[in-house]
């Protein structure tokens, strides 16, 4: 089945300090999101994007559906940045069903 | 506020009981899916549901069982079926293609 590889699995950071997060997929998906998932556990929206760059303030991502893979760029990354990254993207018809990541557990330290 | 609640936050389950998760969205979305999530991993789908009255097992439904009698909820029902229940399960619900989350509810297995 589809498989969506996400890298680096974990990610410490000074803050201040930018990074790239990437997601690979095996096949062609639809519909790529980008969440961030607080510590309390809820996930959060960052991007909807199945195709080409969009930016909501420090934060934009990337998606190359040619090519299978998608960046989330943090700039100036602060101590609330921390916490899991995941993307997700579904297949075929099948709209919402979406297939994940592991994520990328990131800390941004003081 | 529109959005998705889930409830109760927290539940703790003895071996044996059925417990049911409740998910209620005011977004007027079509869609519905339940996922379920252990430390360390991304979200599985469990079941979703495009229309009401209507609903298709995801990748790991054995022990699961779901209602959509309303478009507004999408009920989880944890049975005694399923071995390993204690994980988080989430819930979240769709227009079009982009996935909306609910809170989460912690379910521990004593």
């Amino acid at each position: 089945g589809i498989q969506v590889e996400q890298s680096p699995p974990d990610l410490i950071l000074q803050e201040g300090a930018n990074s790239t997060l990437r997601c690979n997929f095996s096949d062609s998906v639809n519909n790529l999101q980008w969440f961030h998932q607080n510590p309390w556990g809820q996930l959060i929206n960052l991007f909807y994007i199945p195709s080409g760059t969009k930016q909501n303030g420090r934060l934009s991502a990337t998606t190359v559906a040619t090519e299978r893979y998608s960046l989330l760029y943090i700039s100036s990354s602060q101590t609330t940045d921390s916490g899991v990254y995941f993307c997700a993207g579904n297949y075929g018809g099948s709209q919402g069903n979406l297939i994940f990541g592991k994520g990328t557990k990131l800390s941004v330290k003081p | 506020d529109g959005g998705i609640t889930q409830s109760p936050k927290y539940l703790f389950r003895k071996e044996g009981q059925n417990v049911t998760l409740s998910c209620e969205q005011n977004l007027n979305h079509d869609a519905m899916y339940w996922y379920r999530q252990d430390p360390g991993q991304g979200l599985r789908l469990i079941y979703y549901s495009q229309i009401v009255n209507d609903f298709q097992k995801g990748d790991i439904a054995e022990g699961y069982s779901v209602s959509r009698e309303k478009k507004e909820s999408f009920p989880l029902t944890v049975t005694s079926a399923q071995k390993n229940p204690t994980a988080f399960y989430l819930c979240a619900s769709s227009l079009l293609a982009e996935a909306f989350f609910g809170q989460g509810t912690r379910l521990t297995v004593v």
